[in-house]
């Protein structure tokens, strides 16, 4: 059982368009996160909800919006996608008041031509 | 501006040897520093992680150092085998919102 899943893994779409990436975590955690791993490997945290409220909001274009319809699922719907948003995308949970130890998915990694 | 910052960026060690990187940190609200290990088309998963009031931690093969006063922690591996070769995220968490920051990324190649 994947603890922490996110679809598509592969995701190949042209400018302008609208996608988006779907994550489920099966672990009882009550923070989710996204990530994004750029061409270099660097990651950054772009969003975190905690019990379906947003806690962590990075400077982020607004044409990323996340949603989270329960604390076991958090979305990221990405508008206008522009080259540079290609990138992998992780999603990630924990358990905020117990556990130090974020759990990441396995990525998506989009790329918008 | 990176919160933490990792060094090198690529590293080359032979079958049996030491693997040696090196994180760096100005915050010193951080209070937790674990180390990641990412397989290509995978995520980085927690190998090992220590908090500042140690000044090292060990599992197996693996051994961080922490040196609070230079704001400094590195990994150790030792015997390192071809199956380690991954890349290695140093990062520190910062605040009660678990929000870490990670280090640039460590290429590590142990050659058989």
């Amino acid at each position: 059982d994947t603890a922490v899943s996110q679809t598509p893994k592969y995701l190949v779409t042209q400018m302008g368009n609208d996608k988006s990436i779907k994550c489920e975590q099966n672990l009882g955690h009550d923070t989710m996160y996204w990530y994004k791993q750029d061409s270099k490997k660097f990651l950054k945290i772009m969003f975190s909800y905690n019990n379906k409220e947003l806690i962590i909001n990075e400077t982020v274009p607004n044409r990323f919006s996340p949603k989270s319809p329960d604390k076991a699922h958090l979305n990221l719907h990405i508008n206008s996608l522009e080259l540079g948003d290609s990138a992998v995308y992780f999603c990630a949970s924990s358990q905020l008041a117990s556990g130090n130890t974020i759990y990441f998915g396995e990525g998506s990694w989009l790329t918008v031509v | 501006q990176q919160q933490v910052k990792q060094s090198p960026q690529s590293l080359i060690v032979q079958k049996g040897g030491i693997s040696i990187i090196n994180c760096a940190y100005e915050n010193t609200a951080f209070d937790y520093f674990p180390w990641y290990q990412q397989f290509p088309g995978k995520g980085p998963a927690l190998l090992i992680a220590i908090r500042p009031d140690v000044s090292e931690k060990k599992e197996g093969r693996f051994t961080i150092s922490f040196n609070k006063s230079a704001k400094q922690f590195s990994l150790h591996i030792m015997d390192s085998q071809p199956g380690d070769s991954a890349t290695y995220f140093c990062a520190a968490r910062g605040d009660n919102f678990n929000k870490f920051y990670f280090g640039s990324g460590t290429k590590l190649n142990v050659k058989p």
